[in-house]
């Protein structure tokens, strides 16, 4: 079965700052990989995600991932963020295969001061 | 578009009283999702269902759990007796299909239980 582990429980940044987020997963074949972002009050949405080709893909607000296979990670960047950043992420993975389910990581907090 | 709509959106009750959570999602979507999210966790999966058939419900407690997807649209989950630890929010999500490309679920905001 697989699994997903994210390294920060509560990253604390100033605005402007760089962010990486990590995410290991484990599971020996292929695998669709997410980032979801919770916004304070708001349900879970989409950041972007991974299916297959070029291993660094962009999602929304400037956020980037980049999967290494060999390292079975998919961290999340980006290179300036914002007050309104402030959010809790988490990183799902799912194997591609029918009758799987998405699997999450336990989250990161992301707080961004002004 | 209607995103995925759950209600109550806040629910407060004794330990052993029941509760019942209800989902509506996006339409069109064949594939419905029950995760429940503790405190300072991700979502873990209870349910899923494949238009009206639960297709993996390993992880849910089926001792005071139950759920439905009466003609493959609407679900409701149902916990009967609720005990202390139940406390948590139980989130809905839909996809096209579990087995398709995507794989992308849109999540409801969410049913906030705290059991008392």
């Amino acid at each position: 079965a697989q699994s997903v582990s994210q390294h920060n429980h509560h990253v604390i940044l100033s605005e402007a700052a760089s962010l990486e987020l990590g995410c290991n997963y484990s599971y020996g074949g292929t695998v669709n990989l997410f980032w979801y972002v919770q916004y304070p009050g708001q349900h879970l949405q989409l950041l972007l995600k991974y299916f297959s080709g070029d291993p660094l893909v962009k999602g929304i607000k400037g956020f980037e991932a980049e999967f290494i296979k060999s390292k079975f990670s998919f961290n999340l960047r980006k290179p300036s963020v914002q007050w309104s950043d402030t959010a809790e992420y988490f990183c799902a993975v799912k194997a591609n295969q029918a009758g799987t389910a998405l699997i999450f990581g336990k989250g990161t907090t992301l707080s961004v001061s002004s | 578009e209607a995103g995925v709509v759950q209600s109550p959106r806040y629910k407060i009750i004794e330990k052993k009283q029941p509760v019942a959570f209800w989902c509506n999602p996006i339409s069109g979507h064949n594939t419905l999702y029950w995760y429940r999210q503790n405190l300072g966790q991700g979502p873990e999966l209870l349910i899923r269902y494949e238009n009206e058939e639960a297709v993996d419900d390993s992880q849910l407690p089926k001792d005071r759990f139950s759920a439905e997807r009466l003609k493959g649209v609407d679900s409701t989950l149902k916990i009967q007796p609720a005990e202390l630890g139940d406390s948590a929010v139980y989130l809905c999500a839909s996809s096209l299909s579990s087995t398709g490309a995507t794989g992308e679920l849109f999540f409801g905001e969410g049913s906030r239980l705290t059991v008392l």
